[in-house]
This record gives C-alpha cells, sequence and structure tokens, in this order.
C-alpha cells in the first residue's frame, strides 16, 4: 500500500500567487515526521520543510507553509507568492518510527512527487 | 553552512563492472542514509548507519555494499553493474529528525 500519495501530477501557478501542493499519508506509528524536499532540474534534493506529528501548530519556513490536518491524515504543502525559481518536482516523504533495533531516525518514505510550474 | 559532499557526482561504468560512491556528511551528523532514484521516480532507501553501525536495510542488492568508516564519511560500493542501476544516487545525513541530502552521483552503465 502506498504510504504516501501526491494526486498531482503537475500543477501551474501564476507568478506571486500562491499554490496548493498535496499530500496524504498513511501510518499507524504514534510518532512520525513529514517533511516537503523540492528537487530542481539540476538534481539536488532540498528540504524545505518538516512537521513532525505531535506539533500543535503547523510549520511554517518563510513562504513555505504545511498545512497538517492529522485526522485527516494529510501534509499539504502551501507556497506564497510563488517565484519563477520554485519551478521544479516536490516530492513529500514520511519518517516513521526507528528501526526498533537501532537508535536513529529512520528512513524517508517519498511520494511520487509533483511538478510545479510557475509562469511568468 | 556545510553540506554533505558526495563524490564523483558523475560516473560512467559499463555493465559488470564496480563502483564506489563517497559521502562526507554534515560535521556532527550522527546518521548517513543511501537513496536511489531511478529516471522518472522518487529516491528509493538503500540502507544507513548510525553511529558506523548499519541501522537499517531497504531494497539493496546483494550486489551492492556499504560502510561508514571511522571519520563518519560512508561508501558505496556496487559490483557487477547492470544497465538497471543507472540511475542518482543520494546520501544524506542527519543529527535529529531532518535528513539534509547531498548533490547526488549520477551513475550512467552503458
Amino acid at each position: 500500500a502506498q504510504k504516501i500519495t501526491q494526486t498531482q501530477p503537475g500543477m501551474f501557478v501564476q507568478e506571486k500567487e500562491a499554490v496548493t501542493l498535496d499530500c496524504t499519508y498513511d501510518t499507524s506509528d504514534p510518532s512520525y515526521g513529514l517533511f516537503w524536499y523540492k528537487q530542481p532540474s539540476s538534481g539536488e534534493m532540498i528540504f524545505l520543510i518538516y512537521q513532525g506529528s505531535y506539533d500543535q501548530q503547523n510549520a511554517t519556513e518563510g513562504r513555505y507553509s504545511l498545512n497538517f490536518q492529522k485526522a485527516r491524515k494529510s501534509a499539504n504543502l502551501v507556497i506564497s507568492a510563488s517565484q519563477l525559481g520554485d519551478s521544479a518536482m516536490y516530492f513529500c516523504a514520511m519518517r516513521e518510527e526507528a528501526n526498533a533495533g537501532g537508535t536513529s531516525y529512520g528512513k524517508l518514505t517519498f511520494g511520487q512527487g509533483t511538478i510545479l510550474t510557475v509562469h511568468p | 553552512a556545510a553540506g554533505v559532499i558526495q563524490s564523483p557526482r558523475h560516473l560512467i561504468k559499463e555493465k559488470r563492472e564496480t563502483a564506489t560512491l563517497k559521502c562526507y556528511p554534515i560535521p556532527r551528523h550522527d546518521t548517513v542514509y543511501w537513496y536511489q532514484q531511478g529516471p522518472g521516480q522518487d529516491p528509493q532507501f538503500l540502507i544507513s548507519f548510525y553511529e558506523k553501525m548499519q541501522s537499517d536495510k531497504g531494497s539493496i542488492p546483494d550486489r551492492f555494499s556499504a560502510q561508514q568508516f571511522s571519520d563518519y564519511h560512508s561508501e558505496l560500493n556496487m559490483s557487477s553493474l547492470e544497465l538497471g542501476d543507472s540511475a542518482l544516487y543520494f546520501c544524506a545525513s542527519s543529527l535529529l529528525d531532518t535528513q539534509y541530502f547531498g548533490p547526488g552521483t549520477r551513475l550512467t552503465v552503458l
């Protein structure tokens, strides 16, 4: 079963407008983390924002905010005032409980990604 | 701020050859992760190390092995390369929850 689902293969937005990228997840772990990464055409994976499952407030980082709805198991990324440089692939990812035998934080499971295109 | 360093950035190999990818995590980060991203796909977890010990293993082929050294750098060794191994290989490091990714090594197998 898909643990992270991004239902929007592609999204278009006008420069300076806001855009929401959808992400739903599935886990039975009480403790987990949700992440968004940006991957430009150059290929690097850039961390944008993090939300912990116990965090009461939605995470914000500059123009990025995460609309966390725990009961609905959704973690949508909102980008305000879009810029041309925001055009990229965006991945939602989840970190579940670390490996029971280890003490490190666990691996990330990624969604399929959403390609965002910002038009001038 | 220091970032994760990966070398080489690009690598071209023939089928059945061997490749070694290197990763230098952010200083003081205690966990290293390796991911493989095929063309048009999302990254898939391969293996991770915490304090130089293997902490988790994903869908890593038996032809691949990895280790973390005393200086915390990690190497991913890939033998008997196949065409399907062509991908972008990421190393990521973390101290707490957030994993920071290196620029990746793009491996092409001919």
